[in-house]
């Protein structure tokens, strides 16, 4: 079974600018995390959806910080305008509601440096 | 809201000693509690879960967790460290959000496992 797709890995980008990621959830997972982790630090998540309602969503930077997940699968976690201090990892994970694993498996990662 | 504390930041253990990593939580209602280990520029993977029943649970990799409800712990333990366990672990507890789903898990600051030979 294939595992939490992200792209890209590692990405750099100038203060201002604009960045996008993209996750891809195992294969029948409904429920999917977006979750920022800094250097040193363990992971926090920034936003919960079942399907594609975004249920938790109490952490993510609105101002700057936007995500969706079209049809239930794919999500999209997008900063406009990156600052300074968005420099970190971006995981995203997904877990499935049926049966009773509670499992949230996590993607690589999406290391952002904004300079 | 819940929370877990990792004290040790930075554990350094020789090629098969004995491995005890801890972790506190607190949280109002019954724990689902985790333990991750993430190597450099990977994701986090599971070693290990505890949502009821016996309070020793084993892992992957010869791993094995016990909680204890009187001291808010989880602690992580291994008999026998090899030199592939060196990464980070992380302790983490998962809020209960209806049905089957837990919600979002809060993690600890992690611990860094360097292993000598």
């Amino acid at each position: 079974e294939a595992g939490v797709v992200q792209s890209p890995r590692y990405k750099i980008i100038e203060k201002k600018q604009p960045v996008a990621f993209w996750c891809n959830p195992i294969s029948g997972h409904n429920t999917l995390y977006w979750y920022l982790q800094n250097l040193g630090q363990g992971p926090e998540l920034l936003i919960r959806y079942e399907n594609e309602e975004a249920v938790d969503d109490s952490q993510l930077p609105k101002d700057r910080f936007s995500a969706e997940r079209l049809k239930g699968v794919d999500s999209t976690l997008k900063i406009q305008p990156a600052e300074l201090g968005d420099s970190a990892v971006y995981l995203c994970a997904s877990s499935s509601s049926s049966g009773s694993t509670y499992e949230q498996y996590f993607g690589p990662g999406t290391r952002l440096t904004v300079t | 809201a819940q929370s877990v504390t990792q004290p040790d930041i930075h554990i350094t253990v020789s090629e098969g000693a004995s491995l005890e990593l801890r972790c506190n939580y607190s949280y109002g209602a019954t724990p689902y509690l985790f333990w991750y280990v993430q190597s450099p520029g990977q994701g986090l993977q599971l070693l290990l879960k505890y949502f009821s029943g016996d309070t020793l649970v084993q892992g992957i990799k010869g791993f094995e967790a016990e909680f204890k409800r009187s001291q808010s712990s989880f602690n992580l333990r291994k008999p026998s460290v090899h030199w592939s366990d060196a990464a980070e672990y992380f302790c983490a507890v998962g809020a209960y959000a209806g049905g089957t789903s837990y919600g979002k898990l809060t993690f600890g600051q992690g611990t860094i496992l360097t292993v000598h030979p």
